[in-house]
């Protein structure tokens, strides 16, 4: 069946840099694209971006580009999301899932909690 | 990328039938065909309920449908259960390629 888990929680200073990694199975790593997600406490979800696994292509939302950075490492079948320069309004649940051509973004990480806080 | 328009609440009482909206513009919602629905319980993470405007994944309900009319998409549950209270969120794909969510609508079963 199709997992994907992820790292546990961290806790960041502001200005510091955090990566999540999410390892997959289940499934053929390359087929798909990996979507990360987060949610602010209280709040609703919020996409941050894409990598296609295949060819690495990464497309970013436009507020958070310049300090995200997608990833995957296709022999561990892992994807990594690593944003920088932390601030206290980042800290969420983030969530790797997989988006499949077909039923789009369809299989959840369980979340990673990250809190930025001096 | 503005948010997709949900209802912040709806609510119904068990056996009967809700419908969330979920409006956007032609650069989103109307212009594909590519919105889903998660439901999420609290601590949990999404889970996919609707792809494809109105297709159910393999395992999901079939209480739970779904349609689009112009830029305005819907979720309706049927016969409703206790189990169905949680946050609901539509997501749709935008033309500048990226996705975006809805503002999620917290369903009460009275």
């Amino acid at each position: 069946q199709v997992q994907l888990v992820q790292s546990g929680a961290e806790v960041k200073k502001p200005g510091a840099s955090v990566r999540v990694s999410c390892k997959t199975s289940g499934y053929t790593f390359t087929s798909c694209a990996i979507t990360w997600v987060r949610q602010a406490p209280g709040q609703g979800l919020e996409w941050m971006g894409r990598i296609s696994v295949s060819n690495g292509n990464t497309k970013y939302a436009q507020r958070l580009q310049g300090r995200v950075t997608m990833t995957t490492d296709t022999s561990a079948s892992t994807a990594y999301m690593e944003l920088r320069s932390l601030r206290s309004d980042d800290t969420a649940v983030y969530y790797c899932a997989r988006k499949s051509p077909v039923t789009q973004v369809d299989y959840w990480g369980q979340g990673t909690l990250v809190t930025v806080s001096s | 990328q503005s948010a997709l328009t949900q209802p912040a609440s709806v609510s119904g009482s068990p056996g009967q039938s809700i419908t969330i909206s979920c409006t956007g513009t032609s650069s989103d919602v109307g212009g594909y065909n590519y919105v889903s629905w998660y439901q999420k319980h609290p601590g949990k993470a999404p889970k996919l309920m609707i792809y494809g405007v109105s297709n159910r994944p393999s395992g999901v309900s079939n209480r739970f449908s779904g349609s689009k009319s112009g830029n305005t998409a819907s979720l309706t549950i049927s016969g409703l259960q206790a189990e169905d209270e949680a946050d609901y969120y539509c997501s749709s794909y935008t033309t500048s390629s990226s996705l975006v969510f809805g503002g999620g609508t917290k369903l009460t079963v009275l």
